[in-house]
């Protein structure tokens, strides 16, 4: 079973298109993460949520909106794609609390490969 | 402010010992972590080190951590072809869920 499981795993648009991600954990995790991997691979973190609320919200344009319906669930819509938005997204999760939690390890999806064309 | 920083490139011969070395400059760094991606995957935790320690050693990974100099290595003994990934070095300036930074990643290539 796929611990973090991102959907489509590429994805290619049209500029001006609006476009989803989804992610789903099964690992039981309290906080998850959207990254953004450019080309020159440096990874960046976009949004973060603990319990389906909002604790880490980086400079992203407000056309990136993420969406927790619940905690193992954590979706990136984007509207008006642009060029520069295209890069490798992951989503990744960890459990809070002691233990692993203190610790913040991230288990991370396979990433989903969006290119604007 | 939080910064890692990373060499990008490192080759090595297949049986010999890799190091990839990593700085950061947030000294209240909790947790430092070395993650690895492989061609087309997302990252997966190799091994992580407290800050109150210096070496940790994991079968054929050694972590070296100077908080003085602020400088993490990764060692690999034995370097095998599986081994060719990048290596993201990562810090965690408060530990919990607060927000982890990578840096830019250092791609390691084994020669067979």
């Amino acid at each position: 079973d796929t611990a973090v499981s991102q959907t489509p795993k590429y994805l290619v648009t049209q500029m001006g298109n609006d476009k989803s991600i989804k992610c789903e954990q099964n690992l039981g995790h309290d906080t998850m993460y959207w990254y953004k991997q450019d080309s020159k691979k440096f990874l960046k973190i976009m949004f973060s949520y603990n319990n389906k609320e909002l604790i880490i919200n980086e400079t992203v344009p407000n056309r990136f909106s993420p969406k927790s319906p619940d905690k193992a669930h954590l979706n990136l819509h984007i509207n008006s794609l642009e060029l520069g938005d295209s890069a490798v997204y992951f989503c990744a999760s960890s459990p809070s609390g002691g233990g692993e939690g203190a610790k913040n390890i991230q288990y991370f999806g396979a990433g989903t490969r969006l290119s604007v064309l | 402010g939080e910064d890692v920083e990373q060499s990008l490139f490192l080759s090595v011969r297949e049986g010999d010992s890799s190091v990839i070395n990593c700085t950061y400059t947030d000294s209240s760094s909790t947790y430092l972590y070395w993650y690895k991606q492989e061609p087309g995957a997302g990252l997966q935790l190799l091994t992580y080190i407290f800050s109150n320690m210096d070496m940790k050693q994991d079968q054929r990974l050694t972590v070296l951590l100077n908080k003085k100099d602020k400088h993490l290595s990764l060692r690999i003994a034995d370097t095998q072809t599986g081994d060719s990934a990048i290596y993201f070095c990562a810090e965690n300036p408060s530990g919990g869920y607060q927000k982890v930074t990578f840096g830019i990643g250092t791609k390691l290539q084994v020669i067979p």
